[in-house]
Formats: C-alpha cells, structure tokens, sequence
C-alpha cells in the first residue's frame, strides 16, 4: 500500500510570504503529525492531529498552523516566512488512537528554502 | 519531562564490524523507545521499538536495542556493518503525549 505522502517535495519561498504543505498519511492511519528538521534544531514536534482535531501543539510561533480534513489529509500553513524558517518539514502518521508515540511512519518531507 | 541523549553525533566501523549506537533516556513514566533510521534526503524509518515487552528488542535489517531500565540506556547493535547502514540515526522517548527526538548519530560505514 502507498505510504506517506507529502507535497511539494521541495519549495522556495520569499521572506514575509506564506506557503502550504500537503500530507496525505497512508489509508485507514488517522492520526498526523508535523515536524520541522533544521541542522541547528535537529527533529522538533510542531502538532499532531486526530480525527480532525489538534490534539497536541509543539513550542512554535502562531505563524505555524495546520488542519486536518475528513479524509485525514493534513495542511500545514506557516505565514510571514522567515529565513530561518528553512527546512525539511516532515509529516508522519498512525493508525492507533494512540497519542503520539506509538510508532509512526514519515513521508519524506518538503523541503523548504526561503530566500 | 522526558528527554534522550545520543551520546555520540558521529560513528565511523568499517564494514563487516560491529556497530553500537548509545542513547540514554530520562522519564518519569514507562516509556515506549524508538530507532529511527533515515537515510539522505529521505523521511525517517522506524528500525525498531520498546513498549515494556521483552527488553531485548529486534528490528528490522539486522539491528537489535536492548533496554536497561537500572542504567536508562537504549543502545543500538548491529553484529555486522553493511555500507547500505550508512545513515542519521534517531533515538525517541515517548510518553503517549510527549515525543523527544534525540540529536542523532551519523553512522558512517568504511569499505
């Protein structure tokens, strides 16, 4: 079965613009998270989602939101971009109601670069 | 609060030899424990996982962790490298609502 994933698999974007990336999780898994991977920051948990609710929110700016659709399709939107806001954003999803923490399979991330 | 700590940022074996890559972990709970592989520009593997099972835990590719509550250490094992191993490895702390992601460990494998 086709595993996670996610679009664009890369993207360059201006400063001060805002961008959308799109993750589809594999069929039948409910539940998505996000994370941001810089050199610096290493794996950093940005929110999880399930059943279209947000059920956990990492230490991110506002600018960072996302949405979860019936189908379990996720977006995340981060708005007035910043350069550091350069890098790999990967999305991973479950199939348990679990909470995070159950094992989850990744996609192979957006790469974001922001000029 | 949870956290982990792989204690070395870069591994270099040369093939054919053995492989270990250390995490140490700190919890306040039971806490589920996660390897995670991933290779070049490419998302990450789960490679194996600990949730209070045996303590000794096999994965996939040949790689085994075993888990040592009295020392709160998660090591990684390989008996035999394989250049295909060469690759950013993750260690991961779970508490049902907190995931901690370690720093990583480059594993590097010499022909």
């Amino acid at each position: 079965k086709a595993g996670v994933t996610q679009t664009p698999r890369y993207l360059i974007k201006t400063r001060g613009q805002q961008v959308t990336l799109s993750c589809s999780p594999i069929s039948g898994h409910r539940s998505v998270s996000w994370y941001q991977q810089t050199p610096g920051q290493g794996l950093q948990f940005l929110f999880e989602y399930f059943s279209e609710t947000q059920r956990n929110k990492g230490n991110f700016p506002g600018r960072f939101s996302g949405r979860q659709f019936s189908n379990s399709r996720s977006e995340m939107n981060v708005s007035t971009l910043e350069l550091g806001d350069s890098a790999l954003y990967l999305c991973a999803s479950s199939l348990r109601n679990a909470g995070i923490g159950s094992g989850y399979t990744f996609g192979s991330g957006t790469r974001l670069t922001v000029v | 609060a949870q956290s982990v700590t792989q204690l070395d940022s870069h591994v270099s074996v040369s093939e054919g030899t053995p492989v270990l890559l250390r995490c140490n972990y700190s919890s306040s709970y039971s806490p589920s424990l996660f390897w995670y592989v991933q290779h070049p520009n490419k998302g990450l593997q789960l490679l194996l996982k600990y949730t209070s099972a045996a303590t000794l835990v096999k994965g996939i590719n040949g790689f085994e962790a075993e888990f040592k509550k009295s020392e709160t250490s998660f090591h990684l094992t390989k008996p035999s490298a394989h250049m295909s191993d060469a690759a950013e490895y993750f260690c991961v702390v779970s508490n049902n609502n907190d995931m901690r992601f370690g720093a990583g460990t480059r594993l590097t494998v010499k022909p």
